[in-house]
């Protein structure tokens, strides 16, 4: 049983430029959920999506948006970006069931803004 | 709102000592409280989870951790502490099947 991956593993942008991070939800599951990591911090939410339709958003600016498509997959864009915007994005995955809260995370993408 | 502190940015214990990772909570409703682990350089891995179930909740790798509503505590241990138990922690809150709000990290070191 395939856990939830994404790509790619590192990246390097520069400042101002565009990148698009991918994610695929552990099998069986249909939500998906986006994570900041700054260096040496928790992660910050950034927004989850499910049935295709952005369900919630964290304190994020509109540089920051995302899409799921009808196999669950989903991607993170990130516009316009800025040395702050370096992180480990992590994705995460879920089961909209009631009584169920468990996200299984990714190993995450490594992105570096010079 | 909720959030979460994870008290003691770092903790160094001797192996074979135990552990002790501590955490408030704070939540207008009732919580699910997680703990996480990451080794460096990857993602996070869920160590156990309260969903109000029962208050002493046991997870993977010996850890355990005990709800208590009337200290907001979600504090996490283990009897004994492993070299391989050297890693990141994070505790979490969510309200529903939503996003979930991290603490900022415990760095659990474990002296030979």
């Amino acid at each position: 049983d395939a856990g939830v991956t994404q790509s790619p593993t590192h990246l390097i942008k520069t400042r101002g430029q565009q990148v698009t991070l991918r994610c695929s939800p552990k099998s069986g599951h249909d939500t998906v959920s986006w994570y900041q990591q700054a260096l040496g911090q928790g992660p910050q939410f950034i927004f989850q999506y499910y049935e295709e339709e952005e369900r919630q958003r964290g304190n994020f600016p509109d540089r920051f948006s995302g899409h799921q498509f009808p196999n669950y997959s989903s991607e993170l864009n990130v516009n316009a970006l800025l040395l702050g915007d370096s992180a480990l994005y992590l994705c995460a995955s879920s089961l909209v069931v009631a009584g169920s809260d468990e996200q299984y995370f990714g190993p995450g993408t490594r992105l570096t803004v010079t | 709102a909720q959030s979460v502190t994870q008290l003691g940015s770092h903790v160094s214990v001797s192996e074979g000592a135990l552990v002790l990772l501590r955490c408030n909570y704070s939540s207008s409703v009732p919580p699910y409280l997680f703990w996480y682990v990451q080794y460096p350089n990857q993602g996070l891995q869920l160590l156990l989870k309260y969903t109000s179930a029962a208050t002493l909740v046991k997870g993977i790798n010996g850890f355990e951790a005990e709800f208590k509503k009337s200290e907001t505590s979600f504090h996490l241990t283990k009897p004994s502490a492993h070299m391989s138990d050297a890693a990141e922690y994070f505790c979490a809150v969510s309200a529903s099947a939503s996003k979930i709000i991290f603490g900022s990290g415990t760095r659990l070191s474990i002296r030979p």
